[in-house]
């Protein structure tokens, strides 16, 4: 019972460097998200992929681009990292509305 | 701006008794409203839930009440017990997708 899969679970960048977050779902889900985590801010969510074809942006889009790859999977990407996106970082998949979103256990990313 | 607060930051009880842990939030086009529980180097997990044309949810030992007019919600844990210890973090959205969360409360359950 793997649900949401990330990878990979740390990596360290230095400024300026390219990164794909990995991210798939073996739960048929339709929707797709992508959020951060840093303290003090709980998650904000920076992307996000309603259905297979489509992607949105969320609350802190800039800086990162998305990839909705098929159902299964759902990349962000990170072209030129600054030091203010280290975070950590969360995919989470939901089935549809009016139910809740199951998460990954998440990727720790750090740039210096 | 945070839509959605959470006041405190940490909250330690006894074995036993009540946990009360609240969240406020700003926008009054939200419907849904979900709390997640977190546990170190895990992603969110999923607790309970309510929607907006309701004012209490009750699952097991977890209840969850929404004051729409106060727009304040807070999830009952009773009894506590040490395996609740986590983050809590409150969230809310209006169309399913815009999830909006609080910045989480540390809850610690002493035996």
């Amino acid at each position: 019972n793997a649900g949401v899969t990330q990878t990979p679970k740390f990596q360290v960048l230095k400024t300026g460097q390219s990164m794909t977050l990995q991210c798939a779902q073996d739960m048929n889900h339709n929707s797709m998200y992508w959020y951060r985590q840093d303290p003090g801010m709980g998650l904000r969510l920076i992307y996000y992929s309603a259905s297979e074809g489509t992607t949105d942006k969320g609350e802190v889009p800039n800086g990162y681009n998305v990839s909705r790859l098929n159902k299964r999977e759902f990349s962000l990407r990170l072209e030129s990292a600054a030091p203010s996106q280290t975070s950590v970082y969360f995919c989470a998949s939901m089935a549809g509305r009016g139910v809740a979103q199951h998460f990954g256990d998440g990727t720790r990313l750090s740039i210096l | 701006d945070q839509q959605v607060k959470q006041n405190s930051p940490s909250l330690s009880v006894q074995e036993g008794r009540i946990s009360i842990l609240n969240c406020d939030y700003t926008n009054s086009m939200f419907d849904y409203f979900l709390w997640y529980k977190k546990y170190p180097a895990e992603g969110p997990t999923f607790l309970i839930s309510i929607s907006s044309i309701k004012d209490k949810n009750e699952d097991g030992r977890f209840t969850v009440f929404l004051n729409k007019s106060a727009k304040h919600l807070s999830l009952h844990i009773v009894p506590s017990q040490p395996g609740d210890s986590a983050v809590y973090f409150c969230a809310a959205s209006f169309n399913n997708n815009d999830m909006r969360f609080g910045a989480g409360t540390r809850l610690t359950v002493k035996p």
